[in-house]
């Protein structure tokens, strides 16, 4: 089993919709979460970072963090075209620079 | 915005070719990491730099791979002999000195080994 699991997709919606993006993890020791966007034959780009539990909230973004269920969501608003990327979720422990990747869910919004 | 900075984009070469990969940070990260990724899987380390030192190549294929980044600043990436398993994205990523920074990604060079 994966430290970081990410169901790969695709998951394909219409505009407008609420998209809820997840991952599970096993490793307790993970403090920091971050989600990135990747654009195809783009680099990831860094969208939300955030520590421990709780909600964080930016624009049409909005990151949740579970520790007790080890388990972590991105739900996107209003969800447009320019959206459709593949969302990779990042997270690490406090003792170490280094970022565990899951395989990224690849999101379709289509008009 | 600063960004981080890859060259080249793209590359096809014949397997047991050499390659080479440039990166240049952002100005001011101390922290500069090289990802390899496989198509439909996320990112993976295979080498990190603090400055000019090596801290972690623990995931390097050392018998074919090498990096270096003399000055601390940029960095190349060499593959001698690339293998036909060797095709994926190599990513660049740094950051600043703070330790709880989040890294930032170049665009990447997209590697076909023929």
């Amino acid at each position: 089993q994966k430290e970081v699991e990410q169901d790969p997709g695709p998951l394909s919606v219409p505009e407008g919709a609420i998209v809820s993006l997840n991952c599970t993890y096993s490793n307790s020791a993970f403090q920091y979460f971050m989600w990135y966007r990747q654009y195809s034959r783009k680099g990831p780009e860094l969208l939300m970072y955030t520590y421990s539990s709780g909600n964080k909230e930016d624009g049409r973004f909005t990151a949740q963090v579970d520790k007790s269920s080890k388990y972590i969501s991105l739900f996107i608003r209003d969800s447009q075209p320019s959206d459709s990327a593949t969302y990779l979720c990042a997270m690490r422990s406090g003792g170490s620079y280094i970022p565990t990747f899951g395989r990224g869910t690849s999101l379709i919004v289509h008009p | 915005e600063a960004e981080v900075a890859q060259s080249p984009r793209y590359k096809i070469t014949e397997k047991s070719q050499a390659v080479a990969f440039w990166c240049d940070p952002i100005s001011g990260h101390a922290t500069l990491y090289w990802y390899r990724q496989i198509l439909g899987q996320g990112p993976e380390l295979l080498v990190q730099f603090q400055d000019e030192s090596v801290v972690d190549d623990s995931q390097l294929p050392k018998d074919r791979f090498s990096a270096e980044r003399l000055k601390g600043v940029d960095s190349t990436l060499k593959i001698q002999p690339a293998e036909l398993g060797d095709s994926a994205m190599y990513l660049c990523a740094s950051s600043p000195p703070a330790a709880n920074s989040p890294l930032h990604f170049g665009n990447g060079t997209r590697l076909t080994v023929t």
